[in-house]
């Protein structure tokens, strides 16, 4: 069965750092993977996915994740953060291109000080 | 603002009660989805309908019985729930359920406790 790991749970952070959460996916073969964020208080939303083509994507709000098909690994990152981006992260991996369901991993609980 | 719609956004309900969840979505999406989320836990998948038809049923216990009457529509019958069913309850949808990178869209929940 699939799994999709992060090990940070809790991260603070100081406005203006440099953000890096983890992912590790379990699943060996063609895979999809997501980034999801929640904001207090509001629906999952998502950051930015992975299907094929170039292993560093862009998402919105100036996050990018890289896939490391050698390392089964996804990680989340952004240069600068802000005050706005205190959220839950959630990494997601999907079988490719079957109507398998979407594994989340356990989540990433950012909260970023002024 | 989510283009998904969730009704209720609360619920309370007794064990012997006999309630529903209802999530509607307007973007043309053939593929909707049931999800529950407990406190500080990822979301996990309950009923993936594809084209109207229940796809997986990740072994939901019978008292969640869901029904898409439409390609718009998906709902989720409560019946006899025990309170560590008590959770957020998310919908989702997409455009199709097995094209490679299909993003889900999710609704903001309907949060259940059942006492």
């Amino acid at each position: 069965a699939q799994s999709v790991s992060q090990h940070n749970h809790h991260v603070i952070l100081s406005e203006a750092a440099s953000l890096e959460l983890g992912c590790n996916y379990s699943y060996g073969g063609t895979v999809n993977l997501f980034w999801y964020v929640q904001y207090p208080g509001q629906h999952l939303q998502l950051l930015l996915k992975y299907f094929s083509g170039d292993p560093l994507v862009k998402g919105i709000k100036g996050f990018e994740a890289e896939f490391i098909k050698s390392k089964f690994s996804f990680n989340l990152r952004k240069p600068s953060v802000q005050w706005s981006d205190t959220a839950e992260y959630f990494c997601a991996s999907r079988k490719g291109g079957t109507a398998s369901k979407l594994t989340f991993g356990t989540g990433t609980r950012l909260q970023v000080t002024l | 603002d989510t283009e998904v719609t969730q009704t209720p956004k609360h619920l309370v309900m007794g064990m012997t009660n006999k309630k529903s969840l209802k999530c509607e979505q307007h973007m043309g999406h053939r593929a909707m989805y049931w999800y529950k989320q407990k406190a500080k836990k990822p979301p996990e998948l309950m009923f993936v309908y594809s084209y109207e038809k229940l796809s997986i049923n990740e072994s939901v216990p019978s008292r969640f019985s869901p029904e898409c009457p439409n390609s718009s529509l998906l709902n989720l019958h409560l019946h006899a729930l025990q309170p560590e069913d008590s959770a957020l309850y998310l919908c989702a949808s997409s455009q199709w359920a097995t094209l490679a990178g299909v993003e889900l869209f999710f609704g903001e929940g309907s949060r259940l406790t059942v006492l």
